[in-house]
C-alpha cells in the first residue's frame, strides 16, 4: 500500500512566494525524504529528515517532521521559475531498505 | 559524467515482443533499484539489487526479469509485453545503508503499441 500521500496535489504560485507541501503517511518510519522531478527527467534527492529530528534546513528549502501526527511538510521559499517541478516524500516502512513514495506535489512557479 | 545513466530513452514496440533496459552507475554505489512510474506519476519499486543479489522483489509478473552482472549495472528485460507495461522505468542506485539516498536516471519511456 502507498505509504506517503503528498497535499496538495497541484499548487501554482507567483515567483518571489513560498510553497509548501505536506506529506503524510501511515506507519511507522526510521527517516524520510523529498525529492524533485523536473519534466521528463528523474527524481533528485532534496532533503532527508531522521525520526528523531523535527526540523532540517537546505538552502531555501525546509523541512518539518511531526511523528505524533505522521506528516512533514516541504517549505520552499522565495521560489523561483526553476523550482518548477513534482515533488515526492519517500519513507521506509520501520525500517525496510524499500523506500515508498506519495503521489507528489506539483508545483508551477509563475514569472 | 552522467551518474546513472540508462538506454535507451525512449522504447516503443509492440504488444507481444520482448525487450531490454540498461542501466549503469558510476557512483561506486552497491545498491541498485529499478522504479515503474505510471500515467499519474505513482512511482513504484519493482526490485533491488545489492552486490548482485536481489533484495527486493516487488509482486511484479514473472515476464519483467532483472539481472546484475555486476554492481554498477543492472539490465530489466521484460517479455511478452503487454500494454499495461507502458510507462516509464526508472534506475536508482545508493549504498546499502539505511537512510542513503537515492540516485536516479533519467528514465526510460515504454509505450506499447
Amino acid at each position: 500500500s502507498q505509504q506517503g500521500e503528498e497535499d496538495p496535489q497541484a499548487l501554482s504560485i507567483q515567483e518571489g512566494e513560498n510553497a509548501t507541501m505536506n506529506c503524510s503517511y501511515k506507519t511507522s518510519i526510521n527517516n524520510l525524504q523529498w525529492y524533485r522531478q523536473n519534466s521528463g527527467r528523474g527524481l533528485v534527492h532534496l532533503i532527508l529528515i531522521r525520526s528523531n529530528e523535527r526540523e532540517k534546513h537546505s538552502g531555501r528549502l525546509r523541512v518539518t517532521l511531526d511523528t505524533s501526527k505522521k506528516s512533514s511538510s516541504l517549505l520552499i521559499t522565495a521560489s523561483r521559475a526553476a523550482d518548477t517541478a513534482s515533488y515526492f516524500c519517500a519513507t521506509d516502512q520501520g525500517g525496510s531498505e524499500k523506500l515508498v513514495f506519495g503521489k507528489g506535489t506539483k508545483l508551477t512557479v509563475n514569472p | 559524467d552522467t551518474a546513472v545513466s540508462q538506454t535507451p530513452k525512449y522504447l516503443v514496440t509492440q504488444m507481444g515482443n520482448d525487450k531490454s533496459i540498461k542501466c549503469e552507475q558510476n557512483l561506486g554505489h552497491d545498491t541498485m533499484y529499478w522504479y515503474k512510474q505510471d500515467s499519474k506519476k505513482f512511482l513504484k519499486i519493482m526490485f533491488s539489487y545489492n552486490n548482485k543479489e536481489l533484495i527486493i522483489n516487488e509482486t511484479v509478473p514473472n515476464r519483467f526479469s532483472p539481472k546484475s552482472p555486476d554492481k554498477a549495472h543492472l539490465n530489466l528485460h521484460i517479455n511478452s509485453l503487454e500494454l499495461g507495461d507502458s510507462a516509464v522505468y526508472f534506475c536508482a542506485s545508493s549504498q546499502y545503508r539505511r537512510g542513503q539516498p537515492q540516485h536516479f536516471g533519467d528514465g526510460t519511456r515504454l509505450s506499447i503499441l
